[in-house]
């Protein structure tokens, strides 16, 4: 069985482009969260998309944005990069809207802002 | 009072002893918690879950302990080996409320020589 696939797995930006992640979920799976991970931290929650809707949301600003396609896949989108932005971007699927299942990582997109 | 295992932010070990990892984690509501690994370059991968109605539960190698009156979770791994390394992360969500986020814990870098 195929797990969570992310691309592209690096990418360069420069500061003020946009940059567009891809995901695509476990087969089956019908909820993706999007989490930044900065070099040395955790990951942080960005948003949660189930059957297509958004369900949560982190304190991220506005110039992150996601949406859901009917397959379950998903994208994240950045507007107006910042160097601060430059991070691992992880994708989780789940079978449930809620977490009680547990989510399933990708290896993550590399993103750099130079 | 009652002695509760300090978060460590590295922990080496040798080969075949056994290693502890301490969490704290922030949500007394929180109900589902998982322990994850992630090495260098690669997303979380789950190692074992426990719910807020256990106090234990044991996998292959692996025992997590969940104290919900100091609000603590402890990995046990057995006979530690080598492909052990790796930063592990606790992180607690409510299991049944949709776009709950995961919030990890501070990770500890486990290094395991041989």
């Amino acid at each position: 069985d195929a797990g969570v696939t992310q691309s592209p797995t690096h990418l360069i930006k420069t500061r003020g482009q946009q940059v567009t992640l891809r995901c695509s979920p476990i087969s089956g799976h019908k909820s993706v969260s999007w989490y930044q991970q900065v070099l040395g931290q955790g990951p942080q929650f960005i948003f949660q998309y189930y059957e297509k809707e958004e369900r949560g949301r982190g304190n991220f600003p506005d110039r992150f944005s996601a949406r859901q396609f009917p397959n379950y896949s998903s994208e994240l989108n950045v507007n107006a990069l910042l160097l601060g932005d430059s991070a691992l971007y992880l994708c989780a699927s789940s079978p449930s809207a809620g977490g009680g299942y547990g989510y399933t990582f990708g290896s993550g997109t590399r993103l750099t802002v130079v | 009072g009652e002695s509760v295992g300090l978060h460590l932010p590295t922990l080496s070990v040798q080969e075949g002893d056994n290693s502890i990892i301490n969490c704290a984690y922030s949500n007394s509501a929180s109900d589902y918690f998982i322990w994850y690994k992630q090495e260098s370059g690669k997303g979380p991968q789950f190692i074992i879950d426990i719910r807020s109605n256990m106090d234990k539960r044991q996998g292959q190698r692996v025992t997590v302990l969940l104290n919900k009156t100091v609000k603590h979770l402890s990995l046990q791994i057995a006979a530690t080996q080598p492909g052990d390394s790796a930063v592990y992360f606790c992180a607690e969500t409510l299991a049944n409320q949709a776009g709950t986020a995961l919030i990890f814990g501070k990770g500890t870098t486990l290094s395991v020589s041989s």
